[in-house]
């Protein structure tokens, strides 16, 4: 079991938004603005999306957006795309020695 | 630009330990505040942070993997290492070596490394 948990899967037609949430704890995603969103193409390396809750790395369509309202971060995707199909992943800085969780993963499929 | 690689070998027999190199190009491990760890992902499934080391050598480890595993430094190299002891099936997975500040990482390629006899 993961220590975040996010839906197994989500579905939305090209054009349309969808958005997958990602829930922790007052721990990690509730203590920090720590969180990231990672996508994942089968046979790829998972690529940064999000990081730091909010912000967008260059080169990341503004499609992508995210927030985050007490332990529940979200992931939104507008516009949905046939390229957008694909594994999301979330992860969160936590407090301790743990430094890095993970949630379960969501795969998001384009109807 | 920052490169990651990972090298090592793709099957290794249970019991035995499973070593991995990620080399570094394009950034200096001993001279960045940056922490420098492992993941892994088993066919199929998700996730599953292994541990860092932090350009200090302070390590962190995940709790379920804690008494099997070491990450270190070389420096020297510009290389940073995983060994993983007494593999069983269970630690079949594609390995990721990445670089991160809190969960904004940047990753390697990934190496499939499969235990079996």
């Amino acid at each position: 079991q993961s220590a975040l948990t996010q839906p197994a899967s989500v579905s939305g037609s090209p054009g349309q938004s969808i958005t997958i949430s990602c829930t922790g704890t007052s721990s990690d995603v509730g203590g920090y603005n720590y969180v990231s969103w990672y996508r994942q193409h089968p046979g790829k390396a998972p690529k940064l999306m999000i990081y730091d809750v909010t912000n967008r790395p260059s080169g990341v369509s503004n499609r992508f957006s995210g927030s985050k309202s007490g332990n529940t971060a979200s992931l939104t995707i507008s516009g949905l795309q046939a390229e957008d199909e694909a594994d999301y992943y979330c992860s969160s800085y936590t407090s301790g020695s743990t430094l890095v969780l993970f949630g379960g993963g969501t795969k998001l499929t384009v109807l | 630009q920052l490169q990651l690689q990972e090298s090592g070998p793709g099957l290794v027999k249970p019991s035995e330990t499973l070593s991995l190199t990620c080399t570094v190009s394009g950034d200096s491990i001993s001279s960045s505040s940056y922490y420098w760890g492992w993941i892994r992902q088993p066919p199929g499934k998700g996730l599953e942070w292994i541990g860092s080391i932090y350009f200090s050598g302070s390590t962190y480890y995940n709790p379920s993997l804690r008494s099997r595993v070491t990450v270190s430094v070389d420096t020297s190299k510009n290389q940073f290492s995983l060994k993983l002891r007494s593999v069983t099936a269970a630690d079949t997975a594609v390995y990721y070596c990445m670089r991160h500040i809190y969960v904004n990482m940047v990753w390697g390629q990934g190496n499939l490394v499969t235990v079996s006899s």
